[in-house]
């Protein structure tokens, strides 16, 4: 029944390491995304895609790349992870890309870099 | 560039009372469309509501309450008789269209503590 999920939901790894986090959606979502919420709360968006297609990329380090398999998954693959990854990244999803379609959120992975 | 400034970083409150989040809002866009999301302790981000630029009518559902005031761009959410299961981190975004694909920016968020 999870319309957006997200695995894994802790992950622990060290520096210099590359690692992925999945998700999924049920909704039948044309639109996906990628947000980093930093210790202090703060949420910002890295990526969205719409069918598949890269739609916003803000300025995240090319250590970062998404893929998109199908519409229902967007993946987050990160090269060389740093300290500064830590966060909680969260995936969403929306009806479509328009601005008026409330996004639905996964519920979260916490990414731990030592 | 869009930007939502939700000033009041923490409110603690006793059950029972009112509590007001201020959102403030910039844009250049006459379309537009505003949310509020709630991320509990339990971390998940759960949508509150949305509003379009052109529909100023107040909400209300339940205890909750938004006024959307474009004079003073504003859109705030009251709770009404606060309960201790709204301790949360209230988020205000701003949705602008980029062509046919949006784009939501968050304010830093509100920590809510309602005290038994």
């Amino acid at each position: 029944d999870t319309a957006v999920s997200q695995t894994p939901k802790y992950l622990v790894t060290q520096m210099g390491n590359d690692k992925s986090i999945k998700c999924e959606q049920n909704l039948g979502h044309d639109t996906m995304y990628w947000y980093k919420q930093d210790s202090k709360k703060f949420l910002k968006i890295m990526f969205s895609y719409n069918n598949k297609e890269l739609i916003i990329n803000e300025t995240v380090p090319n250590r970062f790349s998404p893929k998109s398999p199908d519409k229902a998954h967007l993946n987050l693959h990160i090269n060389s992870l740093e300290l500064g990854d830590s966060a909680v990244y969260f995936c969403a999803s929306s009806y479509t890309g328009q601005a008026y379609n409330e996004q639905f959120f996964g519920p979260g992975t916490r990414l731990t870099v030592l | 560039a869009q930007k939502v400034t939700q000033a009041q970083t923490e409110i603690s409150v006793v059950e029972k009372e009112d509590v007001t989040l201020d959102c403030v809002y910039e844009t250049r866009d006459t379309t537009y469309y505003l949310f509020w999301y709630k991320q509990p302790p339990s971390g998940e981000l759960v949508f509150l509501i949305r509003r379009n630029s052109f529909d100023e009518q107040n909400e209300i559902s339940g205890r909750y309450s938004w006024n959307f005031q474009k004079s003073t761009s504003s859109f705030n959410f009251t709770i009404t008789a606060s309960q201790v299961v709204d301790s949360a981190v209230y988020f205000c975004a701003l949705s602008e269209a980029i062509g046919a694909n949006s784009k939501l920016t968050f304010g830093k968020g509100i920590t809510l503590s309602v005290r038994p």
